[in-house]
């Protein structure tokens, strides 16, 4: 296993349109988060799920935005009636619950990076 | 509410220079953790270090060293003898309470160039 890996690495959509981005998490992790990064700032957490529940969302995830994981290894973030607002780097990562007094540190994709023109 | 505030929105320093990257952070909260973040071109964000709210030791990781300092709710990252292979963006983080969840707010980061 290579990491988390992000699906695809690019999108470029006009507005209104819908999109699924995909994200696989190593594969023992069953948390797994969402992040939305937009340009020259930090990331922003928008929603996790440890297997296939869906644990938080943040208030930054709006109606348009949803997320799923259903069978608790993969997860499809989808954004519907694209706004030019939703262009960002869309990051997904994952980790292991702490168990056992150990941590694991997430680890993170290479990111989706959304153009909506 | 919880912030972290990164003041420095790009550094640029020539190789083997010393740099400290500067990181301040709000938290109502007793009990957190700290984190460091290194974000290449690549786009991924890399793990440097976690610190909880409790130990307020340094570290020093081979050229790198964190100094956290709570009376001024300070997280400073320090390169020393820089290399070019240093340059990306570096995020600092707070998760607000130990809840397990890695759930992080992040400072808007520092943007750093190592010129040879």
């Amino acid at each position: 296993d290579t990491g988390v890996s992000q699906d695809p690495r690019h999108k470029i959509t006009k507005r209104g349109q819908n999109v699924t981005f995909r994200c696989d998490p190593i594969s023992e992790h069953n948390r797994l988060y969402w992040y939305r990064q937009t340009l020259g700032q930090g990331p922003e957490f928008l929603t996790y799920f440890q297997n296939e529940a869906q644990l938080e969302k943040s208030r930054l995830l709006s109606d348009r935005f949803s997320a799923e994981r259903p069978k608790g290894s993969f997860s499809t973030l989808e954004i519907q009636r694209t706004e030019q607002g939703d262009s960002a780097m869309y990051l997904c990562a994952s980790n292991l619950p702490p168990g056992q007094g150990m941590w694991v540190e997430a680890f993170f994709g290479q990111g989706t990076r959304l153009t909506v023109v | 509410a919880q912030k972290v505030t990164q003041a420095q929105t790009e550094i640029s320093v020539v190789e083997k220079e010393d740099v400290t990257l500067d990181c301040v952070y709000e938290t109502r909260d007793t009990t957190y953790y700290l984190f460091w973040y290194k974000q290449p071109p690549s786009g991924e964000l890399v793990f440097l270090i976690r610190r909880n709210s409790f130990d307020e030791q340094n570290e020093i990781s081979g050229r790198y060293s964190w100094n956290f300092q709570k009376s001024t709710s300070s997280f400073n990252f320090t390169i020393t003898a820089s290399q070019v292979v240093d340059s990306a963006v570096y995020f600092c983080a707070l998760e607000p309470l130990i809840q397990g969840a890695q759930k992080l707010v992040f400072g808007q980061g520092t943007r750093l160039t190592i010129n040879p």
